[in-house]
């Protein structure tokens, strides 16, 4: 079983503050990299995915990846007390359609 | 965007009862589809991968006689519960993601919440 790990968490910052969310994997094949929003009861919703290094920005969020250190984060700017919800690191295989997450990040954003 | 459409969204039954959950992909195909199952405060556990045509793929620890998967279309999975007990009451997820385009995401159904009495 492939590994990805995640803080569990609660991760808890006050609303406008940058919430960082942290990431790390086994497989070094590994090729694309997601991030989902699972609120309680509820099933995960995409956010956004990455697959070569660096960072990628959509609106709030900005997905960083380090596949030399086996490493991805989710920056989410501005955070809203509506961001508080369980973040899903999800890491695809090489070849594939396998996906293997994380065990998830709670996060509290205070208003 | 990709749609992948989950039904029951809940069930609740007696023990011993055999339950079934589909799980469509609508306005896309799918070979491949995936199950998972969720624990209150627990993350998603891949249960099987559904392939259309064959044979379902189990995960280790995963009884296949007990879940049984049929893909017998390019857009429907079945999940079955069989014989159902009040341990495997849990919240079930399908997922399936647009084949043929690289790095496409799984998507995910709203769930079933299965509740064994």
């Amino acid at each position: 079983q492939k590994e990805v790990e995640q803080n569990s968490g609660p991760l808890s910052v006050p609303e406008g503050a940058i919430a960082s969310l942290n990431c790390t994997y086994s497989d070094r094949g590994s090729q694309s990299f997601f991030w989902y929003r699972q609120y309680s009861g509820k099933s995960p919703e995409l956010i956004m995915f990455i697959y070569s290094n660096g960072d990628k920005e959509d609106g709030r969020f900005t997905a960083q990846l380090n596949k030399a250190s086996q490493y991805v984060s989710l920056l989410i700017r501005d955070s809203q007390p509506s961001d508080s919800a369980t973040y899903l690191c999800a890491v695809r295989e090489y070849n594939f359609n396998k996906f293997y997450f994380g065990s998830g990040t709670k996060l509290n954003v205070k208003p | 965007g990709a749609v992948v459409s989950q039904h029951p969204s809940r069930v609740i039954c007696k023990s011993g009862t055999s339950v079934k959950i589909e799980c469509r992909s609508l306005d896309f195909q799918a070979t491949t589809m995936f199950w998972y199952r969720q624990f209150p405060k627990q993350s998603l556990m891949l249960m099987a991968t559904s392939n259309e045509g064959s044979k379902a793929t189990y995960e280790q620890g995963v009884e296949k006689d007990k879940f049984l998967i049929n893909h017998a279309s390019l857009t429907l999975s079945t999940l079955t519960v069989t014989s159902a007990h009040p341990e495997d009451s849990s919240f079930y997820i399908c997922s399936a993601r647009v084949e043929g385009v690289t790095n496409q995401p799984q998507h995910f159904g709203d769930g079933t919440r299965l509740s064994i009495l």
